[in-house]
């Protein structure tokens, strides 16, 4: 299985771009990388998935380089309620259960 | 649709009692998710199902878990006997798979005492 590492904790201020990176020196050729938001007392939500280069949806954009040991997530212009803990998750598109969930990221957004 | 359904939302039981947890899965999902999350491991998959039919129990603890899901509509998630250890917030989710990822329901808390 992909181990993935994150940073613990970041902060951030309303209105900023938040990058949040995710690294996966051992990613496989089959692997694709999914990130989930998750609020206290909540079960985590599915925010994007990608396989290579990059993917955007309404609310944010993944970023692969071409070697894909790394992904960063991108979250425009951050409010007060994207104060959440963030995962990456690493496995196979055919076979979900082989992903695993990290510690997270704890993004803190301050007025 | 109405999401994930796991009932019930919060457990205080005691120790050696039985404790049994019930999800509901999004209609047309194939995959099922059970999850136990808690300070110190953080989120853990329990058990996946497929079509019904367990994949991967890798991830259950010990004996005293079983899980099972009987239709496409329902699946359990039974500890017994249980301890104050299992304490957690237990988590089902779906998937249909793709790129939509899984589906979360808002989860059980258990409190063994």
């Amino acid at each position: 299985l992909a181990k993935t590492t994150q940073p613990i904790s970041m902060d951030s201020y309303e209105g900023q771009e938040v990058n949040i990176t995710c690294s996966h020196n051992n990613i496989a050729t089959n692997d694709y990388i999914t990130w989930y938001q998750q609020f206290p007392s909540q079960g985590p939500r599915f925010i994007i998935q990608g396989y290579k280069t990059k993917v955007t949806n309404e609310v944010a954009s993944l970023f692969i380089p071409a070697d894909r040991k790394s992904s960063t997530l991108s979250l425009p212009r951050v409010s007060l309620s994207d104060t959440a803990v963030y995962y990456c998750l690493v496995g196979p598109y055919t076979n979900a259960g082989k992903s695993t969930f990290g510690d997270g990221t704890t993004l803190t957004v301050k007025p | 649709d109405a999401g994930v359904i796991q009932s019930p939302r919060h457990e205080v039981t005691e120790m050696g009692q039985e404790v049994t947890l019930r999800c509901k899965p999004i209609s047309g999902h194939n995959s099922l998710f059970w999850y136990r999350q808690t300070m110190m491991r953080g989120l853990e998959l329990l058990i996946y199902f497929n079509n019904n039919v367990p994949i991967d129990d890798s991830g259950m603890p010990e004996d005293r878990f079983s899980a099972k899901m009987p239709n496409a509509s329902f699946s359990t998630l039974k500890i017994q006997p249980s301890e104050p250890r299992d304490s957690a917030v237990y988590f089902c989710a779906s998937s249909l798979g793709g790129t939509d990822g899984y589906t979360f329901g808002s989860g059980t808390r258990l409190t063994v005492v």
